[in-house]
């Protein structure tokens, strides 16, 4: 079982609709929990960075985490074209990220 | 404030050459690492530093060597470049090991 799971996608949604990005984890002991925004022919840039269980708001942004199911998600409201892009989930072992490989996501104007 | 920054942007090798990737970050972070990326395959970590005069194997270190002589510097060295080395790679920094990365704009290496 890989450490970290994430659907590539690619997931295409309307203009304005609520985006739901996912990705499951095998180890426990992950303690630190993000999400990237990558747009293409860039370096990825930090997005959410959340530790623990629960919820984290940023503007249109929320992250989730769920350590009791491994579960982590990425939710954007009011989903706009801008938002195109590829988006990374990654966690922490000791000094170093392990990055999901990332899902493609179209926002359709 | 610049950040992290990469050179080359592009390059092209022939099979069996060598070359360095630049990486220097000015943020005086502590912590910086390579990674590749390949399509469908996510970043890979080749090597990361955790100081000055301290460096150490990721996943994927083979083909690879690095240096850390400064804070600000951490240069790839590929030897004797193969094709499998066709990749993007990208430099990051943190100040504080895994709590956020800030990636450079990445180096597309072609090795024919």
């Amino acid at each position: 079982q890989k450490e970290v799971e994430q659907d590539p996608g690619p997931l295409s949604v309307p203009e304005g609709a609520i985006v739901s990005l996912n990705c499951t984890y095998s180890n426990s002991a992950f303690q630190y929990f993000m999400w990237y925004r990558q747009y293409s022919r860039k370096g990825p840039e930090l997005l959410m960075y959340t530790y623990s269980s629960g919820n984290k708001e940023d503007g249109r942004f929320t992250a989730q985490v769920d350590k009791s199911s491994k579960y982590i998600s990425l939710f954007i409201r009011d989903s706009q074209p801008s938002d195109s892009a590829t988006y990374l989930c990654a966690m922490n072992r000791d000094d170093k990220i392990i990055f999901g490989k990332g899902t493609r996501l179209h926002i359709l104007p | 404030n610049a950040g992290v920054t990469q050179t080359p942007k592009f390059r092209i090798l022939k099979i069996g050459q060598s070359m360095t990737l630049q990486c220097t970050q000015d943020m005086n972070h502590n912590y910086m690492y390579w990674y590749r990326q390949d399509p469908g395959m996510g970043l890979k970590l080749i090597y990361y530093s955790v100081g000055a005069g301290i460096t150490d194997k990721g996943e994927v270190p083979n083909g690879y060597n690095v240096s850390r002589s400064t804070t600000e510097d951490f240069p790839l060295r590929l030897e004797l470049a193969a094709p499998s080395q066709t990749s993007v790679y990208f430099c990051a920094s943190s100040y504080k090991g895994a709590q956020g990365y800030t990636f450079g704009s990445g180096t597309r290496l072609t090795v024919v």
